[in-house]
């Protein structure tokens, strides 16, 4: 069966300090990959996405990067973190089909980032 | 501006009781999801509903989707405190690329 692992689940960190949050999906091939940040209380921003390894599509302009070294990693990056950073971080995949088409996407338990 | 929107944005109801979800959009879709959030975690995917479905039955989950009104439903019956999570509709669109957008969601807290 195919799971999700995301992590850290929490994490603290100052104004201006790097960030790498790690994402991998095991069981199956050639997912998409998506991560996305969660304000309390409200819905799902989609920040990346990718079809594959190395293709990274940004959805929204920030201060954020994403990379997709190996075909089931994809990880979050920040050079330098400032205080609207905050929030929850949650990586997902989906099947990918060949073309897009809204399949039910499979979400890790999140991280929690708070910055200081 | 979002493409689907749930109603309401909370719902707060008895153990036992039925409990109704709503989502509307704006744009013509290919499908309608419904996820569920527990708190602090990950979301859950629950129905799928495609463009040309009516209703989708899964469990004590019913789902509906009306595409002239761009709107869809969610019925959970016999509700359980363990069913106390954030309910969320996805939709995609036909245009506009590789997107599916969520909803900011529906707060059920279901009080045994």
């Amino acid at each position: 069966s195919q799971t999700i692992h995301q992590w850290p689940a929490t994490l603290v960190q100052p104004v201006g300090s790097p960030l790498s949050l790690e994402c991998t999906v095991e069981g199956t091939s050639n997912p998409n990959l998506y991560w996305y940040r969660q304000a309390a209380g409200r819905g799902l921003q989609l920040l990346f996405y990718s079809v594959g390894i190395g293709q990274i599509s940004s959805e929204v302009p920030q201060n954020l990067s994403a990379s997709r070294p190996q075909d089931r990693q994809f990880i979050l990056s920040s050079k330098k973190l400032l205080l609207s950073d905050s929030g929850f971080y949650l990586c997902a995949w989906s099947v990918n089909i060949g073309a897009f088409s809204n399949q039910p996407q499979h979400f890790g338990d999140g991280t929690r980032l708070s910055i200081l | 501006s979002q493409q689907g929107e749930e109603d309401p944005q909370a719902l707060s109801i008895q153990e036992g009781e039925n409990a109704t979800m709503n989502c509307s959009y704006k744009t013509s879709i290919n499908n309608l999801q419904w996820y569920r959030q527990n708190s602090g975690r990950g979301l859950v995917h629950l129905i799928l509903i495609r463009s040309n479905e009516r209703e989708k039955h899964s469990g004590r989950l019913r789902v509906t989707l009306d595409t002239s009104k761009k709107s869809s439903s969610l019925l959970i019956t016999a509700s359980r405190a363990a069913d106390t999570a954030s309910y969320f509709c996805a939709t995609d669109a036909t245009t506009g690329g590789f997107k599916t957008i969520f909803g900011a969601g529906t707060r059920l807290f279901v009080k045994a």
